[in-house]
């Protein structure tokens, strides 16, 4: 089964400019969860979708926003970058079948730099 | 709210040494709980997550971590230390209704030959 998929790997923006992130869960994973991750701030839960739905979301302001389409994959984008917004974004699927204790399955992520 | 913290930003163990990363979790309800390891440019991966079938859990690579309810620990061991396990361990925590992970700071293992 392929694992998780991210794309792009890499991306350059310049302050202001909007950015969208794409994740393509591994095959019959229902959930799509959203990290980013950051020297300074470590791991950090942005959102999480099921089924089109968005279950939760972390402590990040709106210009972060994200869906999920129909057939699972996920976009999430950042409006109006800073340079704060540098990390690497990681996305996590997973079956949902048995609630918060299945296994989250990472993506290699996307590095944004923000200059 | 759950959340973990992980005790030391670096270890440095000889090659053929004990592993021992310290996770200590707060959280007001039976957690659940991972181990992730990330190697240098990818992406995070289980080595273990511990749902209350039993405390001490087997993972991949000759990892082990042991839940104790008294301490609110889940330290993670490796009886003896590969070139290969050098990278960074996340400890993570996750409530019943979370639908999220809360990672710690992450440990930075070091391997010396």
């Amino acid at each position: 089964k392929a694992g998780v998929t991210q794309t792009p790997r890499y991306l350059i923006k310049t302050r202001g400019q909007q950015v969208t992130l794409s994740c393509s869960p591994i095959s019959g994973h229902r959930s799509v969860s959203w990290y980013q991750q950051t020297p300074g701030q470590g791991l950090q839960f942005l959102f999480e979708y099921f089924s089109e739905t968005q279950r939760n979301k972390g402590n990040f302001p709106g210009r972060f926003s994200g869906r999920q389409f129909s057939n699972s994959r996920s976009e999430m984008n950042v409006s109006t970058l800073e340079l704060g917004d540098s990390a690497l974004y990681l996305c996590a699927s997973s079956l949902d079948s048995a609630g918060a204790q299945e296994t989250q399955y990472f993506g290699p992520g996307t590095r944004l730099l923000v200059l | 709210a759950q959340s973990v913290t992980q005790l030391g930003s670096h270890v440095s163990v000889s090659e053929g040494a004990l592993v021992l990363l310290r996770c200590n979790y707060s959280s007001s309800v039976p957690p659940y709980l991972f181990w992730y390891v990330q190697y240098p440019n990818q992406g995070l991966q289980l080595l273990l997550k511990y749902t209350s079938a039993a405390t001490l859990v087997k993972g991949i690579n000759g990892f082990e971590a042991e839940f104790k309810k008294s301490e609110t620990s889940f330290h993670l061991t490796k009886p003896s230390a590969h070139m290969s396990d050098a990278a960074e361990y996340f400890c993570a925590v996750s409530g019943s209704n979370d639908y999220k992970l809360s990672f710690g700071a992450g440990t930075t293992v070091t391997v010396r030959a």
